[in-house]
């Protein structure tokens, strides 16, 4: 079983600070997780993905997320958030493979000028 | 950039309407998904294919049906549609084994 909580439905921030959007999973297996943009009426973006490598994994346009086994958690960050950024965040998980993947309820991105 | 089409993008139907969303991809994906995407929602997987004619129900439960005669092809149908069958469908696809998916852009669907 796995599942996927991502805290805050709507986060604001500031242009130019730093964005931080939680994202905390559940696994019976070794996790691989994702992080997915949607913009305005389009479909999902893959940002990046943690696949067991590197525990810190830089994605597209500046965002990051670090794996924490122990927090059982995979939060993304950005040092400097960007107008371009506002979007709706997806956090996913999957037992890698022909597993199926679990998306989280999504996090609204404002980004205030 | 992942090419994956999903038309329409926009439909408004009356109840009881046969309606069917395309979906093709020119990738050569083995895999294919439905997904259901309402407001504040999870995305919800309706029906996933392994390849040319395997169709398998997802986990949330769909009066919808699919076919995949062809690699590139999944369309979703719905023979008669209803109110409770609005919201947004994406289509996705992936390698075999492969864990990133790769989205349409989606087709809102509002039936009156």
């Amino acid at each position: 079983a796995q599942s996927v909580t991502q805290l805050g439905s709507h986060v604001s921030v500031s242009e130019g600070a730093l964005v931080l959007l939680r994202c905390n999973y559940s696994s019976s297996v070794p996790p691989y997780l994702f992080w997915y943009v949607q913009y305005p009426n389009q479909g999902l973006q893959l940002l990046l993905k943690y696949t067991s490598a590197a525990t810190l994994v830089k994605g597209i346009n500046g965002f990051e997320a670090e794996f924490k086994k122990s927090e059982t958690s995979f939060h993304l960050t950005k040092p400097s958030a960007h107008m371009s950024d506002a979007a709706e965040y997806f956090c996913a998980v999957s037992g890698g493979g022909y597993q199926k993947v679990t998306f989280g309820t999504g996090t609204k991105l404002q980004v205030i000028p | 950039e992942a090419d994956i089409y999903q038309t329409p993008r926009y439909l408004v139907i009356g109840t009881g309407k046969k309606i069917t969303l395309e979906c093709s991809q020119t990738m050569g994906h083995d895999k294919m998904y439905w997904y259901q995407q309402d407001p504040g929602m999870e995305l919800h997987l309706i029906h996933y294919s392994y390849g040319v004619n395997s169709t398998e129900k997802g986990d949330l439960s769909s009066e919808s049906t699919v076919s995949r005669i062809r690699t590139e092809h999944f369309p979703l149908t719905l023979e008669s549609a209803r109110p409770s069958h609005t919201s947004q469908y994406l289509c996705a696809s992936s390698v075999p084994g492969g864990e990133t998916q790769y989205f349409g852009p989606g087709t809102r669907l509002l039936v009156l």
